[in-house]
């Protein structure tokens, strides 16, 4: 248990759906992240969110939404994907200071699965 | 961004230390090395970090060399459960302005623990 929660665990959706992941940390953490991680290639940064504004959104296309209502939860919403997008998506937190490093505290992921 | 190359699958036998090198060649100044551990179906877990020369904790040591152009995490006496995906990871500093160095992971090094 790393204090960071993803639902839904597995999702399974259709190329015309809409739907959303949510990630909630329990740390305090001030900096929130979406990675995707796809068979067989690296963990790959989609989004960074610090004190609840974007700070980098890695040319990720714009079927894929973020959204932080406040430094605990983050939420990736998630429309007209196509099968290439499934994948495990982890979310992760850390505590930003200045001049150390800040350590990411990594959710369980959702696997997520586009037909 | 430093790019960093690890091997990709290494073998050992229980009870044994194992040796992870990672090679980064154009690492800068502010990066600091840090390793994650991956099992399946999980998000990956801080192990190790450090900036220069050995650092030790309960779990595993690192050894960086003064040029700081690659790194080795040591794992002593693995057992089983230490089967799993080991990532190296350069980058992570504070920059001086607001928003954090972004973390780059690799394709990691898959460790198999025989019995």
């Amino acid at each position: 248990e790393t204090g960071v929660t993803q639902t839904p665990r597995h999702l399974v959706m259709g190329m015309t759906n809409k739907k959303s992941l949510k990630c909630e940390q329990h740390l305090g953490h001030n900096a929130m992240y979406w990675y995707k991680q796809s068979a067989k290639k690296p963990l790959e940064l989609m989004f960074v969110y610090n004190f609840k504004e974007q700070t980098e959104n890695n040319s990720v296309p714009s079927r894929f939404s973020p959204e932080c209502p406040n430094s605990s939860h983050l939420f990736l919403h998630l429309h007209t994907l196509q099968p290439e997008d499934s994948a495990l998506y982890l979310c992760a937190s850390s505590e930003q200071r200045e001049h150390s490093y800040n350590e990411q505290f990594f959710g369980p992921g959702t696997r997520l699965t586009v037909l | 961004l430093a790019k960093t190359t690890q091997p990709i699958s290494m073998d050992s036998y229980e009870g044994q230390e194992v040796n992870i090198t990672c090679s980064h060649n154009n690492i800068a100044t502010n990066d600091y090395i840090t390793w994650y551990q991956q099992f399946p179906s999980q998000g990956p877990r801080f192990i190790i970090q450090g900036y220069k020369t050995k650092v030790t904790n309960e779990v595993a040591s690192l050894f960086i060399p003064a040029d700081r152009k690659s790194s080795t995490l040591s794992l002593p006496r693995v057992s089983l459960s230490d089967t799993a995906v080991y990532y190296c990871l350069v980058g992570g500093g504070w920059r001086s302005n607001f928003g954090n160095e972004k973390l780059t992971f690799g394709t990691g090094t898959r460790l198999t623990i025989i019995p």
